[in-house]
């Protein structure tokens, strides 16, 4: 159990559907990100969210729609995807965002499949 | 050009050997995490350095700044152990905020 629980954990979506991932932290942090992980690819950052304010948006396509309602929970909503965006999704968190000090608590992944 | 170089990117072992994941990278850092991922997709946080070295069990993680190098050692690995294990480093320049990862080393532990 790492404190940060996503679901689903699978999820099968055609192009045209509208699905949303969820993320919920219980370690108290203040930061949550969503990271994409394609076959054979490093980690890449999508967003950054500090105190519930968006802070990095690392030039996602708006098929992405990320919201953070508070602290403790973050949102993917997904929408019109291409099959290209098959990938795992992992959410992470951390005291503060990204400064050098504050460790990253990842989820277990939601894996996306664009059919 | 900030980059994170990891090798190998494949190790297979037999139960009980010492097995060393080498992490290069390309400009100065302010820290360098070591992580763990498995099957199932779910990361784990090893290690956090910005120097010298860290023990906890069976995994010591070394760097050393002035060569830009990192290790991760597994002392009587097991198959447990099997997993990918990823480096990841802040550097001082550039997208300083953001995490750089590696591609990640698959370790394989066989019984």
């Amino acid at each position: 159990e790492t404190g940060v629980t996503q679901t689903p954990r699978h999820l099968v979506m055609g192009m045209t559907n509208k699905k949303s991932l969820k993320c919920e932290q219980h370690l108290g942090h203040n930061a949550m990100y969503w990271y994409k992980q394609s076959a054979k690819k490093p980690l890449e950052l999508m967003f950054v969210y500090n105190f519930k304010e968006q802070t990095e948006n690392n030039s996602v396509p708006s098929r992405f729609s990320p919201e953070c309602p508070n602290s403790s929970h973050l949102f993917l909503h997904l929408h019109t995807l291409q099959p290209e965006d098959s990938a795992l999704y992992l959410c992470a968190s951390s005291q503060v965002a990204q400064t050098y000090n504050s460790p990253l608590h990842f989820g277990n992944g939601t894996r996306l499949t664009v059919t | 050009k900030n980059e994170v170089e990891q090798s190998p990117q494949n190790l297979t072992a037999q139960e009980g050997e010492f097995i060393t994941i080498n992490c290069s990278y390309s400009v100065g850092i302010s820290a360098l995490h070591w992580l763990q991922q498995h099957p199932g997709g779910g990361i784990v946080s090893l290690f956090m350095l910005s120097s010298g070295k860290k023990k906890h069990g069976r995994l010591i993680a070394t760097i050393n700044i002035q060569e830009k190098h990192s290790s991760l050692h597994i002392t009587a690995s097991h198959p447990r152990d099997s997993a990918v294990y990823i480096c990841a480093v802040r550097f001082r320049s550039g997208s300083a905020r953001q995490l750089t990862f590696g591609s990640g080393t698959q370790l394989t532990v066989l019984p």
